[in-house]
């Protein structure tokens, strides 16, 4: 089965700055999807990648999958408290149109004022 | 507004008692899902649908039971043969057909078995 691992398991940041979480997978990454995840509520999606190398960017967060599709890391920019929560990275193991994804752990993300 | 919605928020329940957490949807999605959260520890699923009356077990479905009588509705019961069911409960749903294919998660339900 795909696994996937999520680094870092936590991060601090002070807010303006930047910051990288990053997932990879075991096996080939054929959807990769990125949650956010506000403590004791449900998971709001944030982006999908599916193409190798490709890039996509919301207001301050930009998700990047590697070529070979087997990483993908979400970038922070100009952090702010609002960003604070928990990320999440989805995957699809089997091409199956986003049914069946498999979760990493989770980063936890604090942003101090 | 279309969304999941489940309830409750928060349930209680003594040791050995079964219980049924709510999920209900009206995105008119075919697939819904029911995932487990501990602590500190990211989403593994229970059990999943993609269509109305079929369901089929995820990573962790022993002691835990489900039906889909209505494409709105997936209720789950933890039985009594979950031998930790304190945690948090996770419902979802998604379209085949429409790109790109997300899951929509409800808000959860905590559950805690004393």
């Amino acid at each position: 089965s795909q696994e996937l691992e999520q680094s870092p398991q936590s991060l601090i940041v002070q807010e303006g700055k930047n910051l990288t979480i990053n997932c990879t997978s075991s096996k080939t990454l054929y959807g990769l999807y990125w949650y956010k995840q506000k403590y004791g509520e449900g998971l709001i999606f944030l982006m999908m990648l599916q193409k190798g190398g490709e890039e996509k960017s919301h207001e301050k967060i930009t998700a990047k999958l590697d070529e070979k599709k087997q990483q993908s890391s979400l970038h922070i920019t100009a952090s702010q408290p609002s960003h604070a929560g928990i990320y999440l990275c989805g995957a699809d193991p089997s091409n199956n149109a986003g049914n069946m994804l498999t979760f990493g752990g989770g980063t936890r993300l604090m942003v101090k004022p | 507004d279309g969304g999941i919605t489940q309830s409750p928020k928060y349930l209680f329940r003594k040791e050995g008692q079964n219980v049924t957490l709510s999920c209900e949807q009206n995105l008119n999605h075919d697939a819904m899902y029911w995932y487990r959260q501990d602590p500190g520890q990211g989403l593994r699923l229970i059990y999943y649908s993609q269509i109305v009356n079929d369901f089929q077990k995820g990573d962790i479905a022993e002691g835990y039971s489900v039906s889909r009588e209505k494409k709105e509705s997936f209720p789950l019961t933890v039985t009594s043969a979950q031998k930790n069911p304190t945690a948090f409960y996770l419902c979802a749903s998604s379209s085949d057909r429409v790109a790109p294919y997300e899951q929509y998660f409800g808000p959860g339900t905590r559950l805690t078995v004393t």
